[in-house]
């Protein structure tokens, strides 16, 4: 079946750091993918979107790009800032399906 | 806040008892999703609903139930109750029934089993 697998975490990096979060996905057909992110006590709220091969997704300095060839979604930052501590979530969702597939998450903190 | 509601916020009680968990979509979603998040198996889909039937399920057990009222509202029902189902349960709604959808969540009820 479909699945994702995100990087262990959890992962630590001083504020101004470059982040990148790697996600790598299995899914048969042409699935959507989707960064979601999780901040204390909240639920998830989608961070970002790619529906196709080579699109890029992005929202508040975050970026992703949707790469057929390497099955991968891998979420990247240039400067991150202690307010980005939180849980993200890498997803899919296969086109013939109506659910979301996601990753074990991966726990980012940000000390200042 | 994404407009999605859920109540209770916590819920704790005994095994072998029967629990509601109960999702308000945000205004105008026709569809309802649920979802358990436990440390052992991460964030888990367990039942959809789009407009008051049933339109996919996943790992969803057999002493949990669903439903969607005219109103859509959803309650997800928990009976016969283990330690194991400790988990965090999140509902989500979207406007449509497809994959590219975007599911807006709602804050969770925390449920512990003791």
């Amino acid at each position: 079946g479909d699945s994702v697998t995100q990087m262990e975490g959890p992962v630590t990096l001083s504020e101004e750091a470059f982040l990148t979060i790697n996600c790598t996905y299995t899914a048969t057909g042409y699935p959507s993918l989707f960064w979601y992110v999780q901040y204390p006590g909240e639920g998830l709220q989608l961070l970002l979107k790619a529906t196709k091969a080579d699109d890029k997704g992005s929202n508040k300095g975050f970026e992703a790009t949707y790469r057929k060839e390497t099955t991968s979604f891998h979420l990247e930052k240039g400067s991150v800032q202690v307010s980005d501590s939180a849980v993200y979530f890498c997803a899919l969702s296969d086109q013939g399906a109506q659910k979301l597939v996601f990753g074990q998450g991966t726990r980012l903190t940000i000390n200042p | 806040d994404s407009g999605v509601t859920q109540t209770p916020k916590h819920l704790i009680t005994a095994t072998g008892q029967r629990v509601t968990l109960r999702c308000s979509p945000r205004s105008g979603d026709l569809s309802v999703y649920w979802y358990q998040q436990s440390l052992d198996q991460g964030l888990q889909f367990l039942i959809q609903y789009y407009n008051g039937e049933e339109r996919a399920k996943g790992n969803i057990l057999e002493r949990f139930s669903a439903q969607q009222f005219p109103d859509l509202h959803s309650e997800l029902n928990l009976s016969s109750l283990e330690l194991g189902d400790s988990a965090l349960y999140f509902c989500a709604s979207s406007v449509g029934a497809g994959a590219n959808y975007e599911q807006y969540f709602g804050p969770g009820t925390r449920l512990t089993v003791t």
